[in-house]
C-alpha cells in the first residue's frame, strides 16, 4: 500500500478563520512533508518533519502551523491567512528522510481564502 | 546547490508518436533525479528515479529515462503516446541535506489524435 491520504479536499475559508490540513500514511514512513502548489507552477516545500521532529522550514509564515501527533499522522493549521494562500497543500512521506527515497504525494487538498 | 531545468514549458504530440521531454540538471555531485507525473486535479505520482544505480531507468507506464553524465541531462521518454499520457510532468532533484526536492517548472505533455 503506496497510500497518503489527505482530507480535506476541499477547504474554502475566511481570513479569520481558523482550520487544519490532515495527511496520514500507513508506510510505516519516518518522514512527513507539506508542499504549497499554486496553479501552474511546481510543488514548494513548506516543511519537514523526519521522526517526528520538525527538520526543515522554509522560512513559511507562523499563520501556518505543523504539527506531527505521531509517525502517520501529520497536520497543518492554518489561522488568518491571506487570500493569496490558496493554493493545493500537498502532504508527502518517505521511508526516513535520508537523500534518494521515493517520496509519495497524497492527492491534496484545494485552498481558497476569502 | 543542485537544480533542474525542464526546457518547453508545453509539449505536443499525436497519439502514437515518441514523446520526448527535456531535464537538465546542475549538480556539482552525483544526483539524485526523479520524474513525477500530474493529472488534473490529483496529487504527483513518480514515475521513475536515478540514485546512481543504473544510466538508463525504466519507470511505469512506458516511461524511461536516461541519466547522461557528459550531458547534465535526464529526459524523460516513451516510444508510444497514448491519450492517457496527457499530464504535467515534474522533474526533480535532492538538494541540500535530508530529502529536499527541488522541482523543475514542469512540462504540459498534450497528446492529439
Amino acid at each position: 500500500d503506496t497510500e497518503v491520504t489527505q482530507t480535506p479536499k476541499h477547504l474554502v475559508m475566511g481570513m479569520t478563520n481558523k482550520k487544519s490540513l490532515k495527511c496520514e500514511q500507513h508506510m510505516g514512513h519516518r518522514a512527513m512533508y507539506w508542499y504549497k502548489q499554486k496553479a501552474k507552477k511546481p510543488p514548494e516545500l513548506m516543511f519537514v518533519y523526519s521522526y517526528e521532529k520538525l527538520s526543515i522550514n522554509e522560512s513559511v509564515p507562523s499563520r501556518f502551523s505543523p504539527e506531527c501527533p505521531n509517525s502517520s499522522l501529520l497536520n497543518l493549521h492554518l489561522h488568518a491567512l491571506q487570500p493569496e494562500d490558496s493554493a493545493l497543500y500537498l502532504c508527502a512521506s518517505s521511508q526516513d528522510g535520508v537523500g534518494g527515497e521515493t517520496q509519495y504525494f497524497g492527492p491534496g487538498t484545494r485552498l481558497l481564502v476569502l | 546547490a543542485q537544480s533542474v531545468t525542464q526546457l518547453g514549458s508545453h509539449v505536443s504530440v499525436s497519439e502514437g508518436a515518441l514523446v520526448l521531454l527535456r531535464c537538465n540538471y546542475s549538480s556539482s555531485v552525483p544526483p539524485y533525479l526523479f520524474w513525477y507525473v500530474q493529472y488534473p486535479n490529483q496529487g504527483l505520482q513518480l514515475l521513475l528515479k536515478y540514485t546512481s544505480a543504473a544510466t538508463l531507468v525504466k519507470g511505469i507506464n512506458g516511461f524511461e529515462a536516461e541519466f547522461k553524465k557528459s550531458e547534465t541531462s535526464f529526459h524523460l521518454t516513451k516510444p508510444s503516446a497514448h491519450m492517457s499520457d496527457a499530464a504535467e510532468y515534474f522533474c526533480a532533484v535532492r538538494t541540500g541535506g535530508g530529502n529536499k526536492l527541488t522541482f523543475g517548472t514542469g512540462t504540459q505533455l498534450k497528446v492529439e489524435l
